[in-house]
Parts: structure tokens; C-alpha cells; sequence
């Protein structure tokens, strides 16, 4: 059972344009969601992430958004580049409270920047 | 400050043999975590170790079994290897304690290919 399901599974935007990712989870406990970039042959590297006590995170060109009772959060990267290719995952995670740290990731989008 | 280190980095194994992985956490890290990623799919939990015990473990099979030594080092081990096994090993290391949970930083992952 996948605990956070993701989509687009691929995605193909122009140099300049606005990429929007979309994840969504069923676990209320959930109480952290990062967001990780994964070039080919590289580990995944922590982008952003957010707690739900916000509703929307900004770092730069990338944006999370939360909406806490549609239980669903997205990756908005701004004036994408070709530099931003890469597969993006979302995440979860429950734990602050309990200590547990173990993530449940969606399964990818690979997106492509074209110059 | 050197990050997460894996090693090997590629690894060829016959069927039924058997495989370790190590890991070095980042350094002020005292918790490793092991993630399966087969291809084209996100990462997935397989278990966590804290004070040289496993915290928390996820589906995978008993053939997977892991140790953390004193300097918070991590070796994940792998039985009778299937095809199936397969896949991208990553490891990360955080820093947890209930109230304060740190990002999680990936190496940079073992490819295990089983033949």
C-alpha cells in the first residue's frame, strides 16, 4: 500500500515555465513532508520540506503548498531551468512526537527542463 | 564536513550469495537509516538503527539484517540474494530524539545487481 501517492510520474516544461508537483497521504499522523531532488547515480538530496502547521513554504524558486484537510501537498518550481532536471520525490514522515524517523516516499517524478 | 559515505558503490553478486553494505553517517549524526530503491521507484524503508539496536523496521524479509557499531557506523547485510534484490541501497543518517528530529541526509547509495 503506498502511504503517499504522487503524480505527474513524468513532466516536461520549458525553460522559464512553472513545474507543479502533486502529492497526497491518508496517515493523519504524518507531521513533516520534504521534498527530495535525485539526480541518476546520486542519492536523494533534501530540497524543502514543511510542517502542517503552515500552509505554504518558499525557498527561493521552489514553493511547498499544504492543505492540511484535503490531506495534499505540491512542489512548485518557479523559472524552471535545465539545471532542474532531475526526478523529484515528496515524503512523509511521523515522528516529532515519538522519535520514530522512518520516511515514506511517493514513487517520482522525472522532470525534464527543456532549454 | 563529510557527509554520508557508502561503500562500495557498485556491487555484482550471483544468486544466493550473500552482501554487506556500510555506511558512515554525517558527521554529529547518531541514527542510520536504510532505504531499498529499486528502479524507477522512491525509496523504501527498511530499517533504522539508534545505540547499536534496531529501532524500527519496515516489510522487508528477515534475510535483511543490519548492525550499528560504536562510532555510529552502520552495515546492512543481505542472505541469499535474489534478483529481486536489486536495487539502489542508500543511507541516511539523522539525528533523533523525541521533540527534536533532524533532516535526514542520503549518501550517495551501493548499486546491488544480482545475477
Amino acid at each position: 500500500q503506498q502511504q503517499v501517492k504522487q503524480s505527474p510520474q513524468s513532466l516536461i516544461v520549458q525553460k522559464g515555465g512553472i513545474s507543479i508537483i502533486n502529492c497526497a497521504y491518508e496517515n493523519t499522523a504524518f507531521d513533516y513532508f520534504p521534498w527530495y531532488q535525485q539526480f541518476p547515480g546520486k542519492g536523494p538530496a533534501l530540497l524543502i520540506a514543511i510542517r502542517p502547521d503552515v500552509s505554504e513554504k518558499k525557498e527561493g524558486r521552489f514553493t511547498i503548498s499544504f492543505n492540511k484537510s484535503a490531506k495534499q501537498f505540491s512542489l512548485h518550481i518557479m523559472d524552471s531551468q535545465p539545471g532542474d532536471s532531475a526526478t523529484y520525490f515528496c515524503a512523509a514522515r511521523e515522528g516529532y512526537q515519538t522519535g520514530a524517523n522512518n520516511l515514506f516516499f511517493g514513487t517520482g517524478t522525472r522532470l525534464t527542463v527543456i532549454p | 564536513d563529510a557527509g554520508v559515505t557508502q561503500s562500495p558503490t557498485h556491487l555484482i553478486k550471483t544468486r544466493g550469495q550473500q552482501v554487506t553494505l556500510r555506511c558512515s553517517p554525517k558527521s554529529g549524526h547518531d541514527t542510520v537509516s536504510w532505504y531499498q530503491q529499486a528502479l524507477g521507484q522512491g525509496p523504501q524503508f527498511i530499517f533504522q538503527y539508534y545505540e547499536e539496536e534496531e529501532r524500527q523496521r519496515g516489510n522487508f524479509p528477515d534475510r535483511f539484517s543490519g548492525h550499528q557499531f560504536p562510532n555510529y557506523s552502520s552495515e546492512l547485510n543481505v542472505n541469499a540474494l535474489l534478483l529481486g534484490d536489486s536495487a539502489l541501497y542508500l543511507c541516511a543518517s539523522s539525528l533523533v530524539r523525541i521533540g527534536v528530529n533532524t533532516e535526514a541526509f542520503f549518501g550517495q547509495g551501493t548499486r546491488l545487481t544480482v545475477v
